[in-house]
């Protein structure tokens, strides 16, 4: 079956600007989680969704980050006012069971110029 | 702040060797889940084990539990080049969602 998708897999744009990073799950798979990654780092957990609610958004850096899933599949992270910082792998993963093993997706990079 | 710290941060050994890495967390936790990442890829899942699990395996893998020392342990058994990548450990819990916090990896290389 189909695994974990991001679009777009690469996005450059410029500071101040604002972007939307897309995450299609597994089928069925109810928890959902994002991180984001920096070279030569692990993955810095941002925000967890079971089913359509946010269950945990403790990662998110400021209020310029927002994620949603209005329906408990797809899921859209967003950032307003982006900063060189932002810069990074974007990661999102699934899980059947909440807190159970995670099928990550391929990741966006995004490049704040 | 990450809460797994994964040690060491870098391993070299020679293909047929064993590989131990080493992680270590600080609060209570659900699970701890270890994963691995190719140089430039994503990260897949390996193994997963509960806080009331003490060791389990999965073909050349074999991980570790102590909760008493806020630690884990993986072990690559008859390494292959194909083992190099980065290894991260993983815990996982509950805040009223399944929050999980990765370490900064161990980078194995394994030489032909």
């Amino acid at each position: 079956g189909a695994g974990v998708s991001q679009t777009p897999s690469n996005k450059v744009t410029e500071k101040g600007k604002y972007v939307e990073l897309r995450c299609d799950p597994i089928s069925g798979h109810t928890a959902l989680y994002w991180y984001r990654q920096s070279l030569g780092q692990g993955p810095e957990f941002l925000i967890y969704f079971q089913g359509t609610g946010a269950a945990d958004d403790s990662g998110l850096p400021n209020d310029r980050f927002f994620a949603v899933r209005p329906e408990g599949s797809v899921s859209t992270l967003k950032i307003q006012r982006t900063e060189r910082g932002d810069s990074a792998m974007y990661l999102c993963a699934s899980s059947q069971t909440p807190g159970g093993e995670q099928y990550f997706g391929p990741g966006t990079r995004l490049t704040v110029t | 702040s990450q809460q797994g710290e994964e040690d060491p941060q870098a391993l070299s050994i020679q293909e047929g060797e064993n590989a131990t890495m080493n992680c270590s967390y600080k609060t209570s936790i659900n699970n701890l889940q270890w994963y691995r990442q190719n140089s430039g890829r994503g990260l897949v899942h390996l193994i997963l084990i509960r806080s009331n699990e003490r060791e389990k395996h999965s073909g050349r893998l074999r991980v570790t539990l102590d909760t008493s020392k806020k630690s884990s342990s993986l072990l690559i058994t008859a390494s292959r080049a194909a083992d190099t990548a980065s290894y991260f450990c993983a815990t996982a819990f509950y805040t009223g969602g399944f929050k999980t916090i990765f370490g900064a990896g161990t980078r194995l290389f394994v030489k032909a």
